[in-house]
């Protein structure tokens, strides 16, 4: 069974410029979560979709950040603009259900100069 | 305010000793717990889960306790390899579908 899927790997932009991430979640995984890891910190939920409807973006910050699961599959996280502080990883994870055990995709190393 | 804490940042085992990693946690509503391991420059991977049903859940050479009064939990690794060096992350949830809430890790190192 594939695991899930992110690109890109590494991302280095300015600040102010956009920045957008793709995850393709296991097959068959209703829930979709988008975690930001910063260096020395546990990850942080930023947003979960259950199929292709949003269950809890309260932790993402909206005048920068969004987030869409148009079709209830692959995901894309957007940064616009970017600021200094969103140097981090991204994770990307998926259940099968809500609440149940989540499986994390390597995740995209983001570094804003 | 942290509800997930792992008060320890690192840890030495020799190869071959036992390892004990904790976890403390704050919100009493929580009750579902795992552990993942994390290897540099890749994602979490899940390790083992205990529901609060339980007090201890085994899973070959990983065993998790609960202790719900204290709100404490443990991984133990028995006996400790060197592949298993790597940042340790607790997690916790609430019943039904909430996301997970991470403590800030422990980097085990096991020293052959």
């Amino acid at each position: 069974e594939a695991g899930v899927a992110q690109s890109p790997r590494y991302k280095i932009i300015e600040k102010r410029q956009s920045v957008a991430f793709w995850c393709n979640p296991i097959s068959g995984h209703a829930t979709l979560y988008w975690y930001q890891q910063i260096l020395g910190q546990g990850p942080k939920l930023l947003i979960q979709f259950q199929n292709n409807g949003v269950v809890d973006d309260s932790q993402l910050p909206k005048d920068r950040f969004s987030a869409e699961r148009l079709k209830g599959v692959d995901s894309t996280l957007k940064i616009q603009p970017a600021k200094l502080e969103d140097s981090a990883v991204y994770l990307c994870a998926s259940s099968a259900s809500g609440g149940g055990t989540q499986y994390f995709g390597p995740g995209t190393r983001l570094l804003v100069l | 305010d942290q509800q997930v804490k792992q008060n320890s940042p690192s840890l030495s085992v020799q190869e071959g000793r036992i390892s004990i990693l904790n976890c403390d946690y704050t919100n009493s509503m929580f009750d579902y717990f795992l552990w993942y391991k994390k290897y540099p420059a890749e994602g979490p991977t899940f390790l083992i889960s205990i529901s609060s049903i339980k007090d201890k859940n085994e899973d070959g050479r990983f065993t998790v306790f609960l202790n719900k009064s204290a709100k404490h939990l443990s991984l133990h690794i028995v006996p400790s390899q060197p592949g298993d060096s790597a940042v340790y992350f607790c997690a916790a949830s609430e019943e039904g579908n909430t996301p997970l809430v991470f403590g800030k890790g422990t980097r085990l190192s096991v020293i052959a």
